[in-house]
């Protein structure tokens, strides 16, 4: 079965230090990756997406991620995090078949403490 | 980047009513569109993908005649809820992707928080 893992309910990180959500995906082909973040009874903003190319992907607010065909993840990162990052983040995987739904992991609370 | 507009932002309606949610893209094409719902401290559950011009194609697990979906041209979709009950009560988004640019990433509209008494 095709599926995006998140392993984390909840990542805490102080303000000023790197932070880290991570991303595991389980999907057949090529498929295209993205992150979300959700703030409190919003929609979802678009953060960063991997379609091809460079593996260390730059995006929005300072975020990157990097894919790792290898290890099939897609972990999310900031170098020095803020408290206003402290938000709900999903990682989804859009397939490449069948409709071309998106997937989404389970999300990943992070709070950020000043 | 592209606007996708939900409506209305929150709905509270009466057991046995229907009510319906718009989504509108503001400034692209969307020949399809998505339909989602998330429960309290959850991932997105996809319910439906809606086709312009066609009848929408449902998850599995999700009864069509409960929610109706109808998406009448390139830049509006409607989510009906029918006959709804206090289960119904949750955070349902839409979402939108400029297509034929199958790389790029989907909209989001906001989010509707319905709440059935």
């Amino acid at each position: 079965a095709q599926s995006v893992a998140q392993p984390e309910d909840q990542v805490n990180v102080a303000e000023g230090n790197p932070l880290t959500v991570k991303c595991t995906y389980s999907v057949s082909g090529n498929p295209y990756l993205f992150w979300y973040v959700q703030y409190p009874n919003r929609g979802l903003q678009f953060l960063l997406k991997y379609i091809t190319g460079d593996n260390l992907v730059k995006g929005s607010y300072g975020f990157e991620a990097e894919f790792n065909k290898s290890q099939t993840s897609f972990h999310l990162k900031k170098p020095s995090a803020l408290v206003s990052d402290s938000a709900l983040y999903f990682c989804a995987v859009r397939l490449n078949t069948g409709g071309f739904k998106t997937i989404f992991g389970a999300g990943t609370r992070l709070f950020v403490k000043a | 980047g592209a606007v996708v507009s939900q409506h209305p932002s929150w709905v509270i309606c009466k057991s046995g009513t229907s009510v319906k949610i718009e989504c509108r893209s503001l400034d692209f094409q969307a020949t399809t569109m998505f339909w989602y719902r998330q429960f309290p401290k959850q991932s997105l559950m996809l319910m439906a993908t809606s086709n312009e011009g066609s009848k929408a194609t449902y998850e599995q697990g999700v009864e069509k005649d409960k929610f109706l979906i109808n998406h009448a041209s390139l830049t509006l979709s409607t989510l009906t809820v029918t006959s709804a009950h206090p289960e119904d009560s949750s955070f349902y988004i839409c979402s939108a992707r400029d297509l034929p640019l199958f790389n790029t990433e989907a909209f989001f509209g906001q989010g509707t928080r319905l709440t059935v008494v």
